[in-house]
């Protein structure tokens, strides 16, 4: 069965940590992407990779870097953690083909205290 | 105006209902439609995949495309409580933007079928 794997499931961390986030895809999707999802605010695209060590900012990048160093991980980091950054964050990969859906991972419900 | 709109709900059915859930959207541009399931806690899963318009039916499940009007549904025959989620829709333009497969989500309708 296919899937994306996000390392955890729920995290607590304290404001100003540097935290990491891991998705694994075993697929071999070229696009990936990290969204967040809030409460009436929907899906929102933080960042996207559609190569190896390729990296594009999505619509709310402020306050995230992303790694991408082989094509099956892509990594989401908070370089100093903030409360308005508790959210739920899902891990996605996709085909290049435009015609592609995403294949989600669970997500890591993230609160930062 | 955001390029895809969504009714929030929530929506309360009782078990055995037809339910109707739908998207407008903005661009005509848009070729492929989807629709995803979103149990609680847990990620979006693929439901449903149109190209442009016409009706797709796969089991109780039927999504709809009105590219004329830029209007999308959902339909669920017969809806039981495991129905019970938020049903996001989606679309793609069918080309690559910006070098990948971007696809434009709806903020999602919250679905509660209750016994």
């Amino acid at each position: 069965d296919v899937k994306v794997t996000q390392s955890s499931r729920y995290l607590v961390k304290r404001t100003g940590e540097k935290v990491f986030l891991e998705c694994v895809q075993d697929m071999d999707h070229e696009n990936m992407f990290w969204y967040r999802q809030d409460p009436g605010l929907g899906l929102r695209l933080i960042y996207f990779s559609y190569d190896v060590k390729m990296k594009e900012k999505g619509d709310i990048p402020e306050g995230y870097s992303v790694s991408r160093e082989k094509k099956e991980r892509f990594s989401l980091i908070l370089e100093s953690a903030s409360t308005n950054q508790t959210s739920m964050y899902l891990c996605a990969s996709s085909l290049i083909a435009p015609r592609s859906g995403y294949t989600f991972g669970s997500g890591t419900r993230l609160t930062v205290v | 105006q955001k390029e895809v709109e969504q009714d929030p709900g929530p929506l309360s059915v009782p078990e055995g209902a037809i339910v109707s859930l739908n998207c407008t959207y903005s661009n005509s541009a848009f070729q492929y439609f989807m629709w995803y399931r979103q149990y609680s806690r847990k990620g979006p899963e693929l439901l449903m995949y149109t190209y442009s318009s016409g009706n797709k039916e796969d089991g109780r499940f039927t999504a709809q495309v009105d590219k004329s009007s830029k209007y999308i549904s959902l339909f669920i025959r017969d809806s039981q409580p495991s129905d019970s989620a938020t049903y996001l829709c989606a679309m793609s333009l069918g080309g690559l933007s910006g070098g990948y497969n971007k696809l434009i989500f709806g903020a999602g309708t919250r679905l509660a079928v209750h016994p």
